[in-house]
């Protein structure tokens, strides 16, 4: 089945460094790839998304792009900031309306 | 726009006892969804429901797990009976349903479940 593998967390880094954080994953076909975000206290909410190979998605500063060569959707914003302390979550969806496939999440704390 | 609402935020139960949870989805959207999310993982898709038809329930333990969404809107969960493994997060998300173009996924913030 479908499955999604992201790196361990805690991520600790301090305030403007550059982030990575690696997602990989299997599945049939031709998923659409997707970043979701819990910030404290609040639910998931969608962070970026790519729907085909070598597209890019981007948002508040934060990119990924769909590389089906290495099966691979990495996570990467060039400056954090403290407010970007959250769990960050790589999925998948085989369909349009599929559910979706998560990864354990990768807790990321910014420290000033 | 209103968001995804669920009920109860926490429940606390003894083991065997049932529970249940409540969602009102996004006024319009067709799409349904269910999922659990133990400590420590990410969520995990339990059931899907296109109006009030199931699409998807392969990782529904259904011995003691079911759902239903009547008129195609609210929909609830239960357990019964509950176990201790059953402690989790459970969310619900809802989507409009445009064939295969995906649409997004909202989730609501969730109904923290503790079995003691």
């Amino acid at each position: 089945g479908d499955s999604v593998t992201q790196m361990e967390g805690p991520v600790t880094l301090s305030e403007e460094a550059f982030l990575t954080i690696n997602c990989t994953y299997t599945a049939t076909g031709y998923p659409s790839l997707f970043w979701y975000v819990q910030y404290p206290g609040e639910g998931l909410q969608l962070l970026l998304k790519a729907t085909k190979a070598d597209d890019k998605g981007s948002n508040k500063g934060f990119e990924a792009t769909y590389r089906k060569e290495t099966t691979s959707f990495h996570l990467e914003k060039g400056s954090v900031q403290v407010s970007d302390s959250a769990v960050y979550f790589c999925a998948l969806a085989g369909g349009g309306a599929d559910g979706l496939t998560f990864g354990k999440g990768t807790h990321l704390i910014i420290q000033p | 726009e209103a968001g995804v609402a669920q009920s109860p935020r926490y429940k606390i139960i003894e083991k065997r006892q049932s529970v249940a949870f409540w969602c009102n989805p996004i006024s319009g959207h067709a799409t349904l969804y269910w999922y659990q999310q133990i400590l420590g993982q990410g969520p995990k898709l339990l059931i899907q429901f296109q109006n009030n038809g199931v699409v998807d329930d392969s990782q529904l333990p259904k011995d003691r797990f079911s759902a239903e969404r009547l008129k195609g809107v609210d929909s609830t969960l239960k357990i019964q009976p509950a176990k201790l493994e059953d402690s989790a997060v459970y969310l619900c998300a809802s989507s409009l349903y445009q064939g295969a173009q995906y649409t997004e996924a909202f989730f609501g913030q969730g109904t923290r479940l503790t079995v003691v």
